[in-house]
Order: structure tokens, then sequence, then C-alpha cells
């Protein structure tokens, strides 16, 4: 089976412009997960929906960030406009139907923006 | 609030040698889980093992062993007879049953494994 797809791998842009990151969870996993792993903040929970709706994003930074899950196999993660502060690796996780048990993450997007 | 503590940020050792990974946690909570990832190089996080709150009798799989110990808010990771692909940062994480789903995850243990 393959896991939780994210594109793109490596994105570096310059300050001011639109990012937009991808991901696919696992077939029929109903949750789904943003982190964001900073060396000064480490790994946070950016977002997670629930069956395609979002049910918690006090992690995210602010109004240049957001997220949509249009349906369960596909979220996006935008961030308009993009600041160098916002240089992460971004990862996204699944989790399986009917467990409330580990989350299984993606392989993140590196993201530099100078 | 929770929290995770790694307290060791870096930790090296040479091949053969055991090695062990704290992780110290906080919540008011009575029913949670816990969680080890390893991040090797390739950067992907890699799920280990999952205990939950009710649960702390301790766990062996292969070289890996973990030891939860409720009483002092402990659930530490021991890796024995360490590989040179052992090297890795590992996380330890919590995430309550009841209520908020996210992982809250510790600063994380950078292992390196000398040959």
């Amino acid at each position: 089976d393959a896991g939780v797809i994210q594109s793109p791998r490596h994105e570096v842009t310059e300050m001011g412009q639109e990012v937009t990151l991808r991901c696919k969870p696992i077939s029929g996993h109903n949750s789904l997960f943003w982190y964001r792993q900073t060396m000064m903040r480490g790994l946070e929970l950016l977002i997670y929906f629930n069956n395609n709706v979002p049910i918690d994003d006090s992690g995210m930074p602010e109004d240049r960030f957001s997220a949509k899950m249009p349906n369960a196999s596909f979220s996006t993660l935008k961030i308009q406009p993009s600041e160098p502060r916002d240089s992460a690796v971004y990862f996204c996780a699944s989790r399986p139907t009917g467990k409330s048990y580990e989350q299984y993450f993606g392989p993140g997007t590196r993201l530099t923006v100078t | 609030a929770q929290k995770v503590t790694q307290a060791q940020t870096e930790i090296s050792v040479v091949e053969k040698e055991d090695v062990t990974l704290d992780c110290v946690y906080e919540t008011r909570d009575t029913t949670y889980y816990l969680f080890w990832y390893k991040q090797p190089p390739s950067g992907e996080l890699v799920f280990l093992i999952r205990r939950n709150s009710f649960d702390e009798q301790n766990e062996i799989s292969g070289r890996y062993s973990w030891n939860f110990q409720k009483s002092t808010s402990s659930f530490n990771f021991t890796i024995t007879a360490s590989q040179v692909v052992d090297s890795a940062v590992y996380f330890c994480a919590l995430r309550l049953i009841q209520g908020a789903q996210k992982l809250v995850f510790g600063q994380g243990t950078r292992l390196t494994i000398n040959p």
C-alpha cells in the first residue's frame, strides 16, 4: 500500500510568493494532520481534519496560512504571502479509520523562502 | 496542557553499546497514549511504538525495549547492541485519548552510533 504522499518534496521560493503544499492521505484514513518542523519550535501541529472537516486549526500561525481538504484523498496547505520565517519542513499525516492510535507521516516538504 | 520533555539533546555511542533515551511527560488527563517515532537522516517520521496509559507493561521488540512508569511520568526507550543504522533523531510524543487529537512531541534526541 502507498503511504502518505506529499508534493513537492522540496520548494524554494521568494518572499511574497504563494506556496501550495499538497498531501494525499492513505486510502481509508479519515483523519489528516499538518505539522511543521523547525529547529526552534520542533514539531508542532498546524491543523487537523476529520472526515474532511477542519477540527482544530489553533496551530495555524496566522492568516497567511490556510488549509483545505476538498475530498477524502487530497489536502492542501497554502501560504500567501510567504515569508523567510516560514522556512521549515511540513509534514502531512493520516490516521486509520476507526482507530485512535498512530498517525502515519508522509516524507515531508522542505520549504525554503528566500 | 500537555508537555513532553526529552532532556538529552544529543547522544553519541560506539556501535554495540546499549543506549537509553529518556522521555518525561506532563498531563492532567488520566487517559492518554504515548508514542516513539524515529526520524532517520532521510527525514521521514517512522512510527515505532504506542502505549496507552492503562498498560504499564514494558515492551520488547528485537533490540528495542520501552519502559513505561506512570509513577515517574516516564516512557524511556532502550536500544540494545546499537548499530550504525540506529543513528537518527528519536521523538517521544503524547496524545490524549479523549479530546484533542494532536500529537505533542518532545524536542527529540539525536542519536549517533559510531562504528
